[in-house]
């Protein structure tokens, strides 16, 4: 298995657009899990999925946030309209409820807002 | 909320030992998790521990007392290529499926 695929590794965007960040899980893995991690706040949990369900979008910041699971292999994170303290790393990861290793993470998304 | 504290940074010279603490305060514990993560990159799995006692995987050691809420990772013969972050992470049991991630100890080698 390729691992955990994010896209785009890096993005730079001005202020005000939209801004979609996109993950494929592992094949298996009915968990899915987007996080944000920035020096002050370390890895902040956004929103998380089982079985392409919802299941806790409490980290989501504000409504400018959403996410999807339309299928076991793809996910996205929206940002609409973007705002500068929104650069950050975003992460993806998935597991299964019984995967010893814990999370597998992607390589990560670094949003640049301007 | 969930408690999960580990000190902010170390420093450390080559060939020498350091232990990095986590202590932990969650309702519910199922296992603890510990990731490293370089600059720039994705966290990656380095151990787990569900039961109290010690897990050793060649130059690092994980440890686990469940009544203290403690876990320690300790890294032998360091070198320099360990300066990472060092991230604690708490599997609560619950069927929520997620993982509570401390603020990760930032590790310094020199040489």
């Amino acid at each position: 298995d390729a691992g955990v695929i994010q896209s785009p590794r890096h993005e730079v965007t001005e202020m005000g657009q939209e801004v979609t960040l996109r993950c494929k899980p592992i094949s298996g893995h009915d968990y899915l899990f987007w996080y944000r991690q920035t020096m002050m706040r370390g890895l902040e949990l956004l929103i998380y999925f089982n079985n392409n369900v919802p299941i806790d979008d409490s980290g989501m910041p504000e409504d400018r946030f959403s996410a999807k699971m339309p299928n076991a292999s793809f996910s996205t994170l929206k940002i609409q309209p973007s705002e500068p303290r929104d650069s950050a790393v975003y992460f993806c990861a998935s597991n299964s409820r019984d995967e010893p290793t814990g999370y597998t993470f992607g390589s990560g998304t670094r949003l640049t807002v301007v | 909320g969930q408690n999960i504290d580990q000190p902010t940074e170390m420093t450390a010279t080559e060939g020498a030992i350091v232990q990095i603490n986590c202590t932990y305060q969650t309702s519910g514990f199922n296992g603890l998790f510990w990731y490293q993560q370089h600059a720039g990159e994705a966290p990656t799995f380095l151990s787990y521990n569900v039961l109290d006692g010690l897990e050793e995987k060649g130059r690092f050691s994980s440890f686990l007392s469940r009544s203290k809420g403690y876990s320690y990772l300790l890294l032998k013969e360091l070198q320099m290529k360990d300066s990472a972050s060092y991230l604690c992470a708490v599997d609560r049991g619950s069927t929520l499926g997620r993982l509570y991630f401390g603020r990760g100890t930032q590790l310094t080698v020199w040489p």
